[in-house]
């Protein structure tokens, strides 16, 4: 059984704190992971990959992966309240997607 | 944005009637998805396709049908639609991993 694992939250940080993210998939065998943002009521958007072991940076965004522990995260720096969302953590297996159930982020003004 | 869009965007069905979904795509991507979307359970694979006339099955396929007859349009049937079914729907295409999701179709089954 392939499993993605993520606090539901839901999760609170003041506006221009850094929020943390975590997810641990069940699968060493998994090569790629992905964070995706998804606003109430709408479609989930990419906004990270990361396939190797250590740090992503995109903006304000880092993804950080260790395979050996089977985690990945999403640190947010300098929080908005544009980024309260729901974040979604995904891993492939061969050619399907497995998501976890998402955690729910509310920055605070 | 990707180009990908679901038809229709919302639908109220009884339960017993057949339903299908579309999603059109203009990437020209090679696979295609679809997933339902419940409180609780995030999202979870329906069927996907990896290339015209090529398909399989996903976690909770049980219920449901998918035709590819062009790589644009990936259709997703309910046979008989029960009110078990009443969710959001999304529709997701990808060529190298990255997968991009439509706008969704939310599905009412009474």
């Amino acid at each position: 059984q392939k499993e993605v694992e993520q606090n539901s939250g839901p999760l609170s940080v003041p506006e221009g704190a850094i929020a943390s993210l975590n997810c641990t998939y069940s699968d060493r065998g998994s090569q790629s992971f992905f964070w995706y943002r998804q606003y109430s009521g709408k479609s989930p958007e990419l906004i990270m990959f990361i396939y190797s072991n250590g740090d992503k940076e995109d903006g304000r965004f880092t993804a950080q992966l260790n395979k050996a522990s089977q985690y990945v995260s999403l640190l947010i720096r300098d929080s908005q309240p544009s980024d309260s969302a729901t974040y979604l953590c995904a891993v492939i297996w061969g050619n399907q997607f497995y998501f976890g159930t998402g955690t729910s982020l509310t920055v605070i003004p | 944005d990707a180009g990908i869009t679901q038809s229709p965007r919302h639908k109220v069905t009884e339960t017993g009637t057949p339903v299908t979904l579309r999603c059109h795509q203009t990437e020209n991507h090679r696979y295609m998805y679809w997933y339902r979307q419940d409180p609780g359970h995030g999202l979870r694979l329906i069927h996907y396709s990896y290339g015209v006339k090529d398909t399989d099955k996903g976690e909770v396929s049980d219920g449901y049908s998918v035709s590819r007859s062009k790589t644009e349009d990936f259709l997703l049937t309910l046979e008989s639609a029960t009110s078990s079914q009443t969710s959001v729907y999304f529709c997701a295409i990808s060529e190298f991993n990255e997968q991009f999701f439509g706008p969704g179709t939310r599905l009412t089954v009474l």
